[in-house]
């Protein structure tokens, strides 16, 4: 595609449920980023991506937060027993190689109720 | 840790220039970048300082000095549509850390 997607734009569920959000980097991008934004923040580092393997994972706030990326394109990040203090933007965003200028998606907006 | 500061708001009026600065404590890293965030979208990049110095880009460039811990974006001809957030950035081993943002309101 032209640039990166995230599906679903939006998405609400009750508290302690199971979520994924998707995420499809620009083709040819080996760099792979998750981050999630609150309002009037910055985007916090969650994970990165270097191919399939996580290079990163220290911005994952606790165990019910996992990422992967099995063929080293779409990546999916998943949230389990959501929590009301997850609800946030979340961002995917991609690069031809690490520390080069990052391409976002328009995000997953998740509210959990 | 990066901590990363930047002013929360900023006002300037069209035609004119604007210097948005950032500021960080750490220990070392690969490089600052900027980015521009308008309410409700995603970021999009602008710019990207690896060594000291000035890099320009059009109507944007950015100021880096490793040694003083700073660096600045700056806007010349502002338009209306440059309102928006402005993101400083730094990137270690391919993690980014951000500023908390300035929001930019240019007037006319």
């Amino acid at each position: 595609g032209a640039g990166v997607s995230q599906t679903p734009s939006n998405k609400v569920t009750e508290k302690g449920k199971y979520v994924e959000l998707r995420c499809d980097p620009i083709s040819g991008h080996t760099a792979l980023y998750w981050y999630r934004q609150s309002l009037g923040q910055g985007p916090e580092f969650l994970i990165y991506f270097q191919g399939t393997g996580a290079a990163d994972d220290s911005g994952l706030p606790n165990d019910r937060f996992f990422a992967v990326r099995p063929e080293g394109s779409v990546s999916t990040l998943k949230i389990q027993r959501t929590e009301r203090g997850d609800s946030a933007v979340y961002l995917c965003a991609s690069s031809p190689i690490m520390n080069t200028e990052a391409f976002f998606g328009q995000g997953t907006r998740l509210t959990v109720v | 840790g990066q901590n990363i500061d930047q002013p929360t708001e900023m006002t300037a009026t069209e035609g004119a220039i604007v210097q948005i600065n950032c500021t960080y404590q750490t220990s070392g890293f690969n490089g600052l970048f900027w980015y521009q965030q308008h309410a409700g979208e995603a970021p999009t990049f602008l710019s990207y300082n690896v060594l000291d110095g000035l890099e320009e880009k059009g109507r944007f460039s950015s100021f880096l000095s490793r040694s003083k811990g700073y660096s600045y974006l700056l806007l010349k001809e502002l338009q209306m549509k440059d309102s928006a957030s402005y993101l400083c950035a730094i990137t270690n081993a391919g993690k980014s850390t951000f500023g908390d943002g300035t929001t930019l309101t240019v007037k006319p």
